[in-house]
């Protein structure tokens, strides 16, 4: 069957430190990959988009890589700040297919 | 920037109750979208249009419909509300034909049903 899973519910870590989520999929054929970050009562703000033959993308702090062999995507938050606690979803777009979302991980950095 | 606004934040109704969510977008979007999101479960494409007029079903249409009169309003119909579909319901718009497929998400409607 079809699924698409964020590695942890919730992760915690230490301001400055690096935060690593992860995004795993099974029998999809994907296209693209979004990331996006959602705060308490607000929707989900897109923040990167990789495509299926690219291996990583950056923006400012956030890179993500994309490994369609592993079927699984990395959103790291490099210098971490107490400002970016919030929940993380990753969508995946598969071909011929509407979006499909994670659960989301929350992350909490501590200061 | 673009703005997609819900009608409202929280709504409380009772089963059986026909519901109505209104989603309105300021930036001239073809795509509309309806989700639901539940703890756990992620967010799930309940309906969505890419005109006017036009409705396609989601992964869970099921006691949903739709109805896009206009480019920038997208409302959700709950026929006869039920307690199952007590969530968070978020409206997105998109622009049709760009690569990137950004979605632009309201704030979202917690609905609960009693």
């Amino acid at each position: 069957s079809q699924k698409i899973e964020q590695n942890s519910e919730a992760l915690n870590i230490q301001e400055g430190k690096t935060a690593t989520l992860t995004c795993n999929y099974t029998n999809y054929s994907p296209a693209y990959l979004q990331w996006y970050r959602q705060d308490p009562g607000r929707g989900p703000v897109f923040l990167l988009l990789i495509r299926e033959n690219e291996k990583e993308k950056r923006k400012e702090r956030l890179k993500v890589t994309f490994d369609t062999t592993l079927k699984q995507s990395l959103f790291h938050i490099t210098a971490s700040q107490p400002a970016d606690s919030a929940t993380y979803l990753c969508a995946l777009k598969p071909y011929g297919q509407n979006f499909v979302f994670g659960p989301g991980t929350r992350l909490s950095v501590l200061p | 920037d673009v703005k997609v606004t819900q009608s409202s934040r929280y709504l409380v109704k009772r089963t059986g109750e026909k519901v109505f969510l209104e989603c309105v977008q300021d930036m001239d979007h073809e795509n509309m979208f309806w989700y639901r999101q539940d703890p756990g479960l992620g967010l799930r494409l309940i309906y969505f249009s890419y005109d006017v007029k036009m409705k396609e079903k989601g992964d869970i249409p099921e006691g949903y419909s739709v109805s896009r009169e206009k480019k920038e309003r997208f409302s959700l119909i709950l026929e006869s509300a039920s307690t199952n579909q007590t969530s968070m319901y978020l409206c997105a718009s998109s622009l049709s034909g760009s690569a990137k497929n950004i979605q632009y998400f309201g704030a979202g409607t917690r609905l609960s049903v009693l």
